[in-house]
């Protein structure tokens, strides 16, 4: 069974905070993982990707991937009123040749101005 | 601007109707998706395909069908036979692998939003 696991949410922080947002896989032959924004009624757009355990950074975006607990989080530093979204976790499960995204739930943010 | 454009925003039909939701990527990128997004639920693979005239079934292709005649274009048609067809669908393209080997993320076109009365 092919799963990706977010808290639904909500998650409130007050602007300029910190928001952790997880998400769990049950496959650990995953390889590759991304994290999506989604506005209301709107398509996803892609924030960050991550192949290799550890943390990478972009801007107030931070992704951190654990491979052996299979999970992989997302850190919005300073958070604004913009970024109150809806962010999907998705994972590629396995090494196949396609590219198929499993997508979580999506977990849904609100900062507070 | 290289990009996916999905036709029409929304989309309107009666039950028992075929519909075809139109997508076009100019990204030239070899792969494409059509997904499903419906309310608290994560977006669900319906058909992809890697290459021009080769398509696969995704989790949910009971009652759609897909062609992919051209690089550019791969139209979803939403048959009678789709038991809850009302959702929000959404059209994605990536090359297949990036240049260190690694899945390539998705890249999403605006949604078409199809509504069965």
């Amino acid at each position: 069974q092919k799963e990706v696991e977010q808290n639904s949410g909500p998650l409130s922080v007050p602007e300029g905070a910190i928001a952790s947002l997880n998400c769990t896989y049950s496959d650990r032959g995953s390889q590759s993982f991304f994290w999506y924004r989604q506005y209301s009624g709107k398509s996803p757009e892609l924030i960050m990707s991550i192949y290799s355990n550890g943390d990478k950074e972009d801007g107030r975006f931070t992704a951190q991937l654990n491979k052996a607990s299979q999970y992989v989080s997302l850190l919005i530093r300073d958070s604004q009123p913009s970024d109150s979204a809806t962010y999907l976790c998705a994972v590629n499960f396995g090494q196949t040749g396609a590219n198929n995204l499993f997508f979580g739930t999506g977990t849904r943010l609100t900062v507070i101005p | 601007d290289g990009g996916i454009t999905q036709s029409p925003k929304y989309l309107f039909r009666k039950e028992g109707q075929n519909v075809t939701l139109s997508c076009e990527q100019n990204l030239n990128h070899d792969a494409m998706y059509w997904y499903r997004q419906d309310p608290g639920q994560g977006l669900r693979l319906i058909y992809y395909s890697q290459i021009v005239n080769d398509f696969q079934k995704g989790d949910i292709a009971e009652g759609y069908s897909v062609s992919r005649e051209k690089k550019e274009s791969f139209p979803l048609t939403v048959t009678s036979a789709q038991k809850n067809p009302t959702a929000f669908y959404l059209c994605a393209s990536s090359i297949r692998r990036t240049t260190l080997g690694h899945n390539s993320p998705l890249h999403f076109g605006n949604g078409t939003r199809l509504t069965v009365t």
